[in-house]
């Protein structure tokens, strides 16, 4: 009965190689985001989706490329890995507008 | 300026004190102000939230004051306990847009 859930919770990977973070909420919710969180605990806003549509993407490299195949499951897939990517991503949704986040409990990506 | 400024960075307080954490803001649009709290290896989750025609809000021993002529508002732990620990943000949003705007983050840890 988890609200929202990542998959993997640990992801070790080398430079240059490709990985994915899966994202699904059973909330309803009609929005969903991935943000990244810095050794110094900075949350950072990447995506946002809105029923499946784009609708922020935040300065983000194009290595990185979100996929929506439906409300319930916002996708990130990372290619060309670079150390800089090390970090913790969370997955969020929210009812129509942005007041209320639920996050999900995270996947620390560790690029060595 | 879609920036919300918060400050301490971390806090130190005894078990039983007041933990106090307080925020900026500069876009008077902002009309939601939730703070939310995150511990380590966990994802954030709401704590509570004000808006801006309210100057204070308590739910148990968490109170949101809130300065709208000043674009500050605050959070008052009562007796901090030291399962408080956590990480807490406060950010902002507007109803127009579909993200929040986090503060930094304040690292807080209570003495036992």
């Amino acid at each position: 009965d988890t609200a929202v859930s990542q998959t993997p919770k640990y992801l070790v990977t080398q430079m240059g190689n490709d990985k994915s973070i899966k994202c699904e909420q059973n909330l309803g919710h009609d929005t969903m985001y991935w943000y990244k969180q810095d050794s110094k605990k900075f949350l950072k806003i990447m995506f946002s989706y809105n029923n499946k549509e784009l609708i922020i993407n935040e300065t983000v490299p194009n290595r990185f490329s979100p996929k929506s195949p439906d409300k319930a499951h916002l996708n990130l897939h990372i290619n060309s890995l670079e150390l800089g990517d090390s970090a913790v991503y969370f997955c969020a949704s929210s009812q129509q507008v942005a007041y209320e986040q639920y996050f999900g409990p995270g996947t620390r990506l560790t690029v060595t | 300026q879609q920036q919300v400024k918060q400050s301490p960075q971390s806090l130190i307080v005894q078990k039983g004190g007041i933990s106090i954490i307080n925020c900026a803001y500069e876009n008077t649009a902002f009309d939601y102000f939730p703070w939310y709290q995150q511990f380590p290896g966990k994802g954030p989750a709401l704590l509570i939230a004000i808006r801006p025609d309210v100057s204070e809000k308590k739910e148990g021993r968490f109170t949101i004051s809130f300065n709208k002529s000043a674009k500050q508002f605050s959070l008052h732990i009562m007796d901090s306990q030291p399962g408080d620990s956590a990480t807490y943000f406060c950010a902002a949003s507007m109803r127009r847009d579909d993200k929040i705007i986090f503060g930094k983050g304040t690292r807080l840890h209570i003495l036992p």
